[in-house]
């Protein structure tokens, strides 16, 4: 079975552009959650989606959204790009949104580098 | 609100040493599920252990073991006979709607 598979792998871009992360979750998983990586604030929790509609929110401005198509597979987009938003972007899928014994499969994330 | 807290940003051991990481959490939940993940220098987070709060047995995973101390909000990560493959960065994290994350603590296991 194929793992999670973000992409791209690395991204490098300017400040004030706009970019788009893509994850592909396992087979079968229909719930998909995003996470900021940086070294001073650790893991954060951007959101999560389940059949296509956001079932949870971290606390991020509106410049970061997603969303998730019918094959599960979603998509996070950052407008107006902030050099504080270099960062390691991880995506998790799991079956089910909120099931607490679920375990998350994480993808290898995509190195954003804002310049 | 939801908290996990890792005080150890870096710990080491050396090889075959045994080493404990520390976990304190807090959550409103009565229902929830803590994990410990580990993330090597690849970056692939990779689950380690998972720990039912309903349950008082402590989980086991060859050589991982958890102390799950319920009412203080406790929830260690004990390696035995350490590897240089474990060498990674750990992270504790609650499981009660959402995924919430510690720090993390960055382990070297030595030669």
């Amino acid at each position: 079975k194929a793992g999670v598979t973000q992409t791209p792998r690395y991204l490098i871009k300017t400040r004030g552009q706009q970019v788009t992360l893509s994850c592909s979750p396992i087979s079968g998983h229909r719930s998909v959650s995003w996470y900021q990586q940086t070294p001073g604030q650790g893991l954060q929790f951007l959101f999560e989606y389940f059949s296509e509609t956001q079932r949870n929110k971290g606390n991020f401005p509106g410049r970061f959204s997603g969303r998730q198509f019918s094959n599960s597979r979603s998509e996070m987009n950052v407008s107006t790009l902030e050099l504080g938003d270099s960062a390691l972007y991880l995506c998790a899928s799991s079956l089910d949104v909120g099931a607490r014994n679920t375990e998350a499969f994480f993808g290898q994330g995509t190195r954003l580098t804002v310049v | 609100a939801q908290t996990v807290t890792q005080s150890q940003p870096e710990m080491s051991v050396q090889e075959a040493e045994t080493v404990t990481l520390s976990c304190t959490y807090d959550t409103s939940e009565n229902n929830y599920y803590l994990f410990w993940y580990k993330q090597p220098p690849s970056r692939q987070m990779i689950l380690v252990i998972r720990q039912e709060a309903y349950k008082q047995q402590n989980a086991t995973e060859n050589r991982f073991s958890v102390n799950f101390q319920k009412a203080a909000k406790s929830f260690s990560l004990k390696i035995s006979d350490s590897q240089l493959g474990d060498t990674a960065m750990y992270f504790c994290a609650l499981q009660g709607g959402k995924l919430i994350f510690g720090q993390g603590t960055e382990l070297s296991v030595k030669p």
